[in-house]
């Protein structure tokens, strides 16, 4: 497709479990964002791929948060043991990278419901 | 330390007036800033950009305004309509210092009374 695409678009799991969220973003974009949204919260940065740079993991909660990508394509994020308050709606952004156009491509998310 | 600021959680307005979305920033090393509109369970749409070499940038019924020296940037919606309503996401990056992390404000939900 066209856009950026998130997978699962809902994700219920129960306290302790590990979750993965994917990111497939649009060809060609070297950057690539995560985001969450918490209920009724603004937009809170996770972590920021930008081409062979290291990423930018400023963001990250704690270290049950991790994430990989894989060249300039599908991104995983990772939450390990999850808590109740990890649920939120995980956005993936992506943008042509440094230097170029700046506006970034959002996912439609996935929702993670923590039980 | 919330970098960008959006002070209105929510606003109202009449279908057919303004409506005028503010956004404060801390960080003085952003030159670039976005609007984004958000409807629920969609991902947020880009709506419009500034270069901080500029001080106004228009598209259609949307215009944003940067005041550099205030640190504060603005998005007028003329006339509103009822599909304006939606939550409104500022964001900010340093476009030219190598590093392209956008950072969000909190949001101002929009609300455009028929």
């Amino acid at each position: 497709g066209a856009g950026v695409s998130q997978s699962p678009s809902n994700k219920v799991t129960e306290k302790g479990k590990d979750v993965e969220l994917r990111c497939d973003p649009i060809s060609g974009h070297t950057a690539l964002y995560w985001y969450r949204q918490r209920l009724g919260q603004g937009l809170e940065f996770l972590i920021y791929f930008q081409g062979n740079s290291a990423p930018d993991k400023s963001g990250l909660p704690s270290d049950r948060f991790s994430a990989e990508r894989t060249g300039e394509s599908v991104s995983t994020l990772t939450i390990q043991r999850t808590q109740q308050e990890d649920s939120a709606v995980y956005l993936c952004a992506s943008s042509w990278g440094q230097g170029a156009s700046a506006e970034a491509f959002f996912g439609q998310g996935t929702r993670l419901t923590v039980v | 330390d919330q970098q960008v600021k959006q002070n209105s959680p929510s606003l109202s307005v009449q279908e057919g007036r303004i409506s005028i979305l503010n956004c404060d920033y801390t960080n003085s090393m952003f030159d670039y800033f976005l609007w984004y509109k958000k409807y629920p369970a969609e991902g947020p749409t880009f709506l419009i950009s500034i270069s901080s070499i500029k001080d106004k940038n228009e598209d259609g019924r949307f215009t944003v305004f940067l005041n550099k020296s205030a640190k504060h940037l603005s998005l007028h919606i003329v006339p509103s309509q009822p599909g304006d309503s939606a939550v409104y996401f500022c964001a900010a990056r340093r476009r030219n210092f190598g590093n392209e992390k956008l950072t969000f404000g909190t949001g101002t939900r929009l609300t455009i009374i028929p």
